[in-house]
C-alpha cells in the first residue's frame, strides 16, 4: 500500500480539463511544499512534470499545473490531447525515515 | 547531453547474483544524489533507496534493507544496485533517477531503466 493515495483512474474527453489528487498526510503533503509529479507513457522512464507543488520545469506545457490544499496535492491538466493518457504519479518529501513517499499513480485515460 | 545511461536487460536465475548499474553524463554526478527506483510488472513506482555519490552515504527503504545493496564510484560517475541471491519476485524493471543534493526534493532526470528478468 502506497504512502500516497491516488485515484486508480481518472478519464477526460480531448479539450476537456482533469484533476488528479495526491492525498498525505501532516507529515508530508501537508507539512512541505516538496510535491513533485511525474508522467509516464507505456515501457518508458517517468518524466517530471511539476516540481515543489506548483512549479514547472522548462519544456512542459503549460496546460500542467500543480496546486495543494491541506493533506492533498492536486495535478491539473487543461485542453486533454490524446499524448496526455499516461499514468501520472505523485512524490512527497516525508518527515518520516524513508524521506520520500510515493503515491501508487493514476492511470488517465483520454477518451 | 545531460542524461543517465543505464546498463543493459538482465535474464538470470534464481539465486544469481546482479549488479546493474547507472551512469551519468554532462553534469557533477557528485552535486546529486541517485535514487534506485522499483517498477513490477503492471505495478506502480517504489523508492528502493538513495547514494549520495560525494560520500557514498546510502539511504534504503526498510522494505528493501538488507535485499538488495546500493554503492557508487564516483570517479567514474556511476552508481549500481546489486543482489546476492536473486528471487523470482525481482523480476521487475529498474530505474536510476537524480535528485539535487541542495535540499531539492523531485526527481529531474531518469535513466531509461534496466529490465532484471529472474526465472528458472
Amino acid at each position: 500500500q502506497s504512502a500516497l493515495t491516488q485515484p486508480a483512474s481518472v478519464s477526460g474527453s480531448p479539450g476537456q480539463s482533469i484533476t488528479i489528487s495526491c492525498t498525505g498526510t501532516t507529515s508530508d503533503v501537508g507539512a512541505y511544499d516538496y510535491v513533485s509529479w511525474y508522467q509516464q507513457h507505456p515501457d518508458k522512464a517517468p518524466k517530471l512534470m511539476i516540481y515543489d507543488v506548483s512549479n514547472r520545469p522548462s519544456g512542459v506545457s503549460n496546460r500542467f499545473s500543480g496546486s495543494k490544499s491541506g493533506n492533498t496535492a492536486s495535478l491539473t491538466i487543461s485542453g486533454l490531447q490524446a499524448e496526455d493518457e499516461a499514468d501520472y504519479y505523485c512524490i512527497s518529501y516525508t518527515s518520516s525515515s524513508t524521506l520520500v513517499v510515493f503515491g501508487g499513480g493514476t492511470k488517465l485515460t483520454v477518451l | 547531453e545531460v542524461q543517465l545511461v543505464q546498463s543493459g536487460a538482465e535474464v538470470k536465475k534464481p539465486g544469481e547474483s546482479l549488479r546493474i548499474s547507472c551512469k551519468g553524463y554532462g553534469y557533477s554526478f557528485t552535486n546529486y544524489w541517485i535514487t534506485w527506483v522499483r517498477q513490477m510488472p503492471g505495478k506502480g513506482l517504489e523508492w528502493m533507496g538513495s547514494i549520495d555519490p560525494s560520500d557514498s552515504y546510502t539511504h534504503y527503504s526498510p522494505s528493501f534493507q538488507g535485499h538488495v545493496t546500493i554503492s557508487g564510484d564516483k570517479s567514474i560517475s556511476s552508481a549500481y544496485l546489486q543482489w546476492s541471491s536473486l528471487k523470482a519476485s525481482d523480476t521487475a524493471m529498474y530505474y536510476c533517477a537524480r535528485r539535487r543534493a541542495a535540499g531539492d526534493w523531485y526527481f529531474d532526470l531518469w535513466g531509461r531503466g534496466t529490465l532484471v528478468t529472474v526465472s528458472s
